[in-house]
């Protein structure tokens, strides 16, 4: 089984420039995330999608942050304008939404995309 | 408010010894469940094992296991013969609630160094 696919894996730009970040769940998985990781910190959610709405962007910068799930599988994350404060890894990850007992509802990462802003 | 916890920034152990990584979690919710996940240089984060607030016996996955005490609300992650490719970042998790897809609220993270 594939796992979560992201690109690009590093991206340097200046700040105020404009970045994309592309995701690709698991086959199946209907909930996606976006987290950002912070060098020394531990990721924080950015948004949360379930198929192609989205539950929860309460932590979005929305002034300079987007994202959308079109069609309920790949997802796309915006940044613009980029500031310094931005550099970090992206980390996108999707579940298996069922509930039930089985289910611990861990979730699965992709290997992050790693923005330097300058 | 901190809802995740963890104490110790670094450790290191010594190859072929055991290694406790401290967790401690805040939550009024009383159903929850507690993960770990390791996070090698490469950068992808790997589930390790799973705790939930009602399990009666503390969670086993091979080398890992999950000291799990309620009452104290910590959730400490025990790496059993340590290995180099033990080496790496580890995080500790909380989801609150029962609903499955629920975000994970991350702690700061333990580097574990593993010394031959």
């Amino acid at each position: 089984e594939a796992g979560v696919a992201q690109s690009p894996r590093y991206k340097i730009i200046e700040k105020r420039q404009s970045v994309a970040f592309w995701c690709n769940p698991i086959s199946g998985h209907a909930t996606l995330y976006w987290y950002q990781q912070i060098l020394g910190q531990g990721p924080k959610l950015l948004i949360q999608f379930q198929n192609n709405g989205v539950v929860d962007d309460s932590q979005l910068p929305k002034d300079r942050f987007s994202a959308e799930r079109l069609k309920g599988v790949d997802s796309t994350l915006k940044i613009q304008p980029a500031k310094l404060e931005d550099s970090a890894v992206y980390l996108c990850a999707s579940s298996y939404y069922r509930d039930t007992i089985r289910n611990t509802g861990e979730l699965f990462f992709g290997e992050g995309s790693r923005l330097t802003v300058l | 408010a901190q809802k995740i916890t963890q104490t110790q920034p670094g450790m290191f152990v010594q190859e072929k010894e055991a290694v406790t990584l401290d967790c401690t979690y805040d939550t009024s919710d009383p159903s929850y469940g507690l993960f770990w996940y390791k996070q090698p240089s490469s950068g992808e984060m790997i589930f390790l094992i799973y705790q939930g607030s009602y399990d009666q016996q503390n969670a086993t996955e091979g080398r890992y296991s999950l000291n799990f005490q309620k009452a104290r609300k910590s959730a400490n992650l025990v790496i059993s013969a340590s290995q180099l490719g033990d080496s790496a970042m580890y995080f500790c998790a909380m989801r609150e609630g029962l609903v499955r897809n629920t975000p994970l609220v991350f702690g700061k993270g333990t580097r574990l160094s593993v010394i031959a």
